[in-house]
């Protein structure tokens, strides 16, 4: 399997449900990002590993939490969320942090009820 | 505030024809462009990029000029095709932060009609 790798590719959820986004990456990068595109909004950067290490957050409420065990792997917990944190969640990976061109996985349209 | 603006939501044109996709932006640090198509239910993949040391680079049917002094960028495809249909965003960086970070347009959404 090649390319970056989105799972679930939808998602419902309750507000006070607990749920992780899973993200994975074949291409031998080494930087990995959180994307957020709510509707008729720019893609909004979340976060940016580098090497497992975290080293952007944008401002991301708490209730976001991401994970980065290694280089091919990136999760996103989600616990408490509100109705308007509803959106696509992409997933990238670049060769390096500051490496401009990004590989997207398909995404996991999220719904909070 | 919106750094990067797509002003046009959408674009239809003829099959054969130019179509030009129009990016404005505010920030006067920015030193490298990219464009990226998305298809539904699939993730921005990207197209062509060019850095504000040039204004215009080129990839087969594809183009993008840069005008630094009116902060504008465009993307030509000629000739345009049904299968370039897609939404496509600009995106722009500081490369020099070497953070990675890209601010991206809204998108505008091409149709390409036979």
């Amino acid at each position: 399997e090649t390319g970056v790798t989105q799972t679930p590719r939808h998602l419902v959820m309750g507000m006070t449900n607990k749920k992780s986004l899973k993200c994975e990456q074949h291409l031998g990068h080494n930087a990995m990002y959180w994307y957020k595109q709510s509707a008729k909004k720019p893609l909004e950067l979340m976060f940016v590993y580098n090497f497992k290490e975290q080293t952007e957050n944008n401002s991301v409420p708490s209730r976001f939490s991401p994970e980065c065990p290694n280089s091919s792997h990136l999760f996103l917990h989600l616990h408490t969320l509100q109705p308007e944190d509803s959106a696509l969640y992409l997933c990238a990976s670049s060769l390096r942090q500051g490496s401009e061109k990004l590989f997207f996985g398909s995404g996991t349209q999220l719904s909070v009820l | 505030d919106q750094q990067v603006k797509q002003n046009s939501p959408s674009l239809s044109v003829q099959e054969g024809r130019i179509s030009i996709l129009n990016c404005d932006y505010t920030n006067s640090m920015f030193d490298y462009f990219l464009w990226y198509k998305k298809y539904p239910a699939e993730g921005p993949t990207f197209l062509i990029s060019i850095s504000s040391i040039k204004d215009k680079n080129e990839d087969g049917r594809f183009t993008v000029f840069l005008n630094k002094s009116a902060k504008h960028l465009s993307l030509h495809i000629v000739p345009s095709q049904p299968g370039d249909s897609a939404v496509y965003f600009c995106a722009a960086s500081v490369s020099s932060s070497n953070t990675g970070k890209l601010i991206f347009g809204q998108g505008t959404t091409l149709q390409v009609k036979p």
